[in-house]
């Protein structure tokens, strides 16, 4: 069963305006979850996370949102960027499982101009 | 960031035959390596984890005797898709944990295997 999920496969956005990225998880033994961006063909590129104690983590234009009561977390880019179409993929590690991810199944961003 | 490699990037190979893909971390060394699996427009599943030194913890589901993994030195791991068939085509990505937290797992490019 999918404990990570991200149920927009896809995301169009105008460049200069905000994209939002959404994931609900099932297990509430996670705390670690992560974004990563993956072009075609490449291996995934991590990009932020957020540990289950804080509820928000930011860097540069990429900011983490949890909620853990909801199981919820939400990936912010702000401004987007052409170069930021990719697809998304949000993970997540439970507290037993040191380094083993669970991956969503992804959400493909396009920046259009 | 750290580097880390595979080998080949895409290969074709006939029913029945094996095919053998290196994972390399270039610059650091790995004590543990993951291979996942990626299907089309799909999520990326872990097939199995890769110990330096012991044999491979293969997720629920995945076939061990099918799905090879040596984890012979520190920097490198090997999955050999044995008597491949076309159902085994798929995009299959190796990452490594470079000491330290979780977030300092690093993914290799992928391979495309294709199985006729």
């Amino acid at each position: 069963d999918q404990q990570v999920k991200q149920n927009s496969p896809s995301l169009s956005v105008q460049e200069g305006r905000i994209s939002i990225l959404n994931c609900d998880y099932t297990n509430s033994m996670f705390d670690y979850f992560l974004w990563y961006k993956k072009y075609p063909a490449e291996g995934p590129t991590f990009l932020i996370s957020i540990s289950s104690i804080k509820d928000k983590n930011e860097d540069g234009r990429f900011t983490v949102f949890l909620n853990k009561s909801a199981k919820h977390l939400s990936l912010h880019i702000v401004p987007s960027q052409p170069g930021d179409s990719a697809v998304y993929f949000c993970a997540a590690r439970a507290t037993d499982s040191w380094g083993k991810l669970q991956f969503g199944a992804g959400t493909q961003v396009v920046v259009t101009p | 960031g750290a580097v880390v490699s595979q080998h080949p990037s895409r290969v074709i190979c006939k029913s029945g035959t094996s095919v053998k893909i290196e994972c390399r971390s270039l610059d650091f060394q790995a004590t543990t390596m993951f291979w996942y699996r990626q299907f089309p427009k799909k999520s990326l599943m872990l097939m199995a984890t890769s110990n330096e030194g012991s044999k491979a913890t293969y997720e629920q589901g995945v076939e061990k005797d099918k799905f090879l993994i040596n984890h012979a030195s520190l920097t490198l791991s090997t999955l050999t898709v044995t008597s491949a068939h076309p159902e085994d085509s798929s995009f299959y990505i190796c990452s490594a944990i470079r000491g330290g937290g979780v977030n300092e797992q690093f993914f290799g490019p992928g391979t495309r295997l294709t199985v006729l």
